[in-house]
């Protein structure tokens, strides 16, 4: 697509459910971005691939987030028995990788808001 | 670890004055740094890159390897460049990529 594209826009969701958030990046991105953006905490690292490997998942919260990639495109972040702790905007990037230039271009986000 | 410090998490300044958002990075490897800016209702997006060296939208950001800085400086503030301006890095070789907190830029009239 000609950009890279989250779904949905908005969630709220009762403490206690599930959540998928989509990401659909740019056609033939290499590596794939998921942060968390919340008020004072900036942008939070939370998982990249490379592919649809994950060579680094230190940044998510708990056991109860997990994120997988298929295809070298489209990944889905799951977020299982939701906190209001959760509430969040969750950005996903992607970057086609130019040695010295690594630059993500952002989708728009998923608010989140666990009630 | 990788660390990318933002100290300031607002700053206001008015029109026509001078800015500077600093950015401190931890020292690791051959770092690759960034500015990212994000307008009111807008998705984030580069402002620059350290490898380019170039002015865009009047902004520059100079690497200081021996401050490990990479701070960005404007001579004379626009009131449209209020925005949220996040410091990133990554490290040549992986694709770690690690922002800060952010500094919200308010330029006043």
């Amino acid at each position: 697509g000609a950009g890279v594209s989250q779904s949905p826009s908005n969630k709220v969701t009762e403490k206690g459910k599930d959540v998928e958030l989509r990401c659909d990046p740019i056609s033939g991105h290499t590596a794939l971005y998921w942060y968390r953006q919340s008020l004072g905490q900036g942008l939070e690292f939370l998982i990249y691939f490379q592919g649809n490997s994950a060579p680094d998942k230190s940044g998510l919260p708990s056991d109860r987030f997990s994120a997988e990639r298929t295809g070298g495109s489209v990944s889905t972040l799951t977020i299982q028995r939701t906190q209001q702790e959760d509430s969040a905007v969750y950005l996903c990037a992607s970057s086609h990788r130019v040695p010295g230039a690594n630059v993500l271009t952002f989708g728009a986000g998923s608010r989140l808001t666990v009630l | 670890a990788q660390r990318v410090t933002q100290p300031e998490k607002l700053l206001s300044v008015f029109k026509g004055a001078p800015v500077e958002l600093k950015c401190n990075y931890s020292y690791s490897g051959s770092p690759e740094l960034f500015w990212y800016v994000q307008y009111s209702r807008q998705r984030l997006q580069l402002l620059l890159r350290h490898i380019s060296r170039e002015s865009i939208k009047g902004f520059t950001a100079d690497l200081n390897k021996g401050e490990t800085s990479f701070h960005l400086k404007k001579p004379f503030a626009q009131e449209e460049d209020s925005a949220m301006y996040y410091c990133a890095r990554s490290t040549s070789g992986t694709y770690k990529y690690i922002f800060g907190t952010g500094t919200r830029l308010k330029v006043l009239a």
